[in-house]
């Protein structure tokens, strides 16, 4: 089936410091990824929509200055956490959905820590 | 906007069928999710369910969907220890390609 790689599985950085995480799908191509970020005891709420060539659309609350997002091709995604403080520290997942739109394959998650 | 709701936690003995329900309120959606969070990982899609079908099997899992009430649930027979995770309803609303999710049932088996 549809992979989705996410790179790193965790990071740990300091405050202030900026901090990328990869999306790629290893077998298809995604014109469109989604960002997720998951609070401690919390569901996933959906951060970002990534689009290929175009910029990404945010959600409602979700700081675009802060949370970069690249689509630079139909295989990779990245989320860059610029300037990061403890409270971003989360867990942040990546998904794309295959053609057929049947599935959304995700990645298996960055743990980032911010301290 | 897409709302997707579900107990926050069930105990089970080992042995015994769980049954997770959820509810969501968007009438377009296509597909319907069922993933597992164990401690520390990722999501791993357990199964998934056209809005056209009530009932979906596959090995211990049955899940069963009743369109007109917007209700979903997800039947595990048999289990196990191993089934102790969170389980996250989900759904892909017609036309796009984003999943909401419901923000999980904590299942715990007790051996």
């Amino acid at each position: 089936g549809a992979v989705v790689s996410q790179h790193p599985s965790w990071v740990i950085c300091k405050s202030g410091t900026s901090v990328k995480i990869e999306c790629r799908s290893l077998d298809f191509q995604a014109t469109t990824m989604f960002w997720y970020r998951q609070f401690p005891k919390q569901s996933l709420m959906l951060m970002a929509t990534s689009n290929e060539g175009s910029k990404a659309t945010y959600e409602q609350g979700v700081e675009k200055d802060k949370f970069l997002i690249n689509h630079a091709s139909l295989t990779l995604s990245t989320l860059t956490v610029t300037s990061a403080h403890p409270e971003d520290s989360s867990f942040y997942i990546c998904s794309a959905p295959t053609n057929q739109n049947t599935e959304a394959f995700f990645g298996q998650g960055t743990r980032l820590t911010v301290v | 906007g897409e709302d997707v709701e579900q107990s926050l936690f069930l105990s089970v003995r080992e042995g015994d069928s769980s049954v997770i329900n959820c509810t969501y309120t968007d009438s377009s959606s296509t597909y319907l999710y069922w993933y597992k969070q164990e401690p520390g990982a990722g999501l791993q899609l357990l199964t998934y369910i056209f809005s056209n079908m009530d009932m979906k099997q596959d090995q211990r899992l049955t899940v069963l969907l009743n369109k007109k009430d917007k209700h979903l649930s997800l039947r595990i027979a048999d289990t196990q220890t191993g089934d102790s995770a969170i389980y996250f309803c989900a759904e892909m609303a017609g036309g796009y390609q984003k999943v909401t999710f419901g923000i999980g049932t904590k299942l715990q088996v007790i051996p």
